[in-house]
């Protein structure tokens, strides 16, 4: 069954520390995303990236880095944190999968 | 830009009872349309989605929508909710044949099941 991992589960973290959030495929998917998720908001594409190598910006990539090195692998960056990157994370692959989501929390 | 708005927050249903939930989109082509379900605390689950052809589209869990193009609208329904039904339901329109299928989602609505 085509799985996505993401770690941690939930995290609390000082504002302007610095943050890598984790995903991970098993299905050598090309297309990845980062989404957030707001009360009220629904989800917001942060990042995305159609294959290895290649990365590009969603409708709210400020504050955001990410890297895709291999297929696998889409971490998601927060360089120095604020309590507005307070939210939930999910990692997807394609529109059909999506990881079981981080729980950040900026203080 | 795209957009996606699903005017009702919370629905509160019967067990039993029938279940519409509405989606509204603004899209300038045709539209990739989505409906996903989210429990509590869990990722999102991908119920049903539209490309093409017939517009009444069957998804897991025994719910169906329905495209409109003239209203722009996409609804999920469901004949005969169960408790098991409680939950989030957010819709999503995205282009077609683009690179990579970025999503544009609605704010959800929680569905409440009554015994």
């Amino acid at each position: 069954i085509a799985g996505i991992t993401q770690a941690p589960t939930s995290q609390i973290l000082a504002a302007g520390r610095r943050m890598t959030l984790r995903c991970t495929q098993d299905m050598r998917h090309n297309a990845m995303y980062w989404y957030r998720q707001d009360l009220g908001l629904g989800l917001r594409l942060i990042h995305y990236s159609n294959t290895a190598g290649t990365t590009g910006k969603g409708e709210v990539p400020d504050g955001y880095s990410v890297s895709r090195a291999n297929t696998d692998d889409f971490p998601l960056t927060l360089a120095s944190a604020v309590p507005s990157q307070t939210s939930v994370y999910f990692c997807a692959r394609d529109t059909q999968y999506f990881g079981p989501g981080t729980r950040l929390t900026v203080l | 830009a795209q957009s996606v708005t699903q005017p009702d927050i919370h629905i509160t249903v019967s067990e039993g009872a029938s279940l519409e939930l509405r989606c509204n989109y603004s899209y300038g082509a045709t539209p990739y349309l989505f409906w996903y379900v989210q429990s509590p605390g869990q990722g999102l689950q991908l119920l049903l989605k539209y490309f093409s052809g017939d517009t009444l589209v069957q998804g897991i869990k025994g719910f169906e929508a329905e495209f409109k193009r003239s209203q722009s609208s996409f609804n999920l329904r469901k004949p005969s909710v169960h408790w098991s039904d409680a939950a989030e339901y957010f819709c999503a329109v995205g282009p077609i044949k683009a690179a990579g299928n970025k999503l544009t989602f609605g704010g959800g609505t929680r569905v409440l099941v009554k015994p």
